[in-house]
């Protein structure tokens, strides 16, 4: 079965340092890998894929197979970036996701 | 991008009762769309898929008695609390499958909260 472990629920980190959000899966195929973020009071949305190797806001993720982890990183944090984070598997074939618990980061001014 | 919108955005009801809670995708047609469960301080829990025209697959652990889910239409999706309970209690949130430019993605609605009294 697979499983997405989001090891921190609560991340502070000040402004303008470097921040990393983990995430580990676990999957026997082939699985594609998202972070998903939610700003306070807003709806979930899709920040970045593995698929796709954008940065987006700053933020990268690396699909490490042989660790099967897939963590969030940004150089330097702002303010803008405290929300709700997800981790996110989908499985080769079909639709379905399957989220992690979710980290909550703050960034401290 | 694609917009998802979800009615009502919150219900309290009296335990017994039923509760629909629809799932509209506003701009593109959702061939698939999802339903989630979200307690409070917790994830997001998958709890069935919805094919447009055919029954829904339920996720493990989940009634499908309990939780109906029609999807009449390639835009309406609706997720039924039948004899609703106050462990029902919880934030609903439904997607739809569409894409975003090459990629396949999942829209997200802003969630339905529901109250049992």
């Amino acid at each position: 079965a697979q499983r997405v472990t989001q090891p921190e629920k609560l991340l502070s980190v000040f402004k303008g340092a470097p921040v990393e959000l983990k995430c580990n899966y676990s999957y026997s195929g082939s699985p594609e890998l998202f972070w998903y973020v939610q700003y306070s009071r807003q709806r979930l949305q899709l920040l970045l894929r593995h698929i796709s190797r954008e940065s987006i806001k700053g933020f990268t993720a690396d699909l490490n197979k042989g660790e099967t982890s897939f963590h969030l990183k940004k150089p330097f944090a702002q303010e803008e970036d405290s929300a709700m984070y997800y981790c996110a598997l989908s499985r080769n074939t079909g639709n379905q996701f399957y989220f992690g618990t979710g980290t909550s980061l703050t960034v401290i001014p | 991008g694609a917009v998802v919108s979800q009615h009502p955005s919150r219900v309290i009801c009296k335990s017994g009762t039923s509760v629909k809670i629809e799932c509209r995708s506003l701009d593109f047609q959702a061939t698939t769309m999802f339903w989630y469960r979200q307690f409070p301080k917790q994830s997001l829990m998958l709890m069935a898929t919805s094919n447009e025209g055919s029954k829904a697959t339920y996720e493990q652990g989940v009634e499908k008695d309990k939780f109906l889910i029609n999807h009449a239409s390639l835009t309406l999706s609706t997720l039924t609390v039948t004899s609703a309970h106050p462990e029902d209690s919880s934030f609903y949130i439904c997607s739809a499958a569409g894409t975003s430019g090459l990629y396949n993605e999942q829209f997200f609605g802003p969630g339905t909260r529901l109250t049992v009294l």
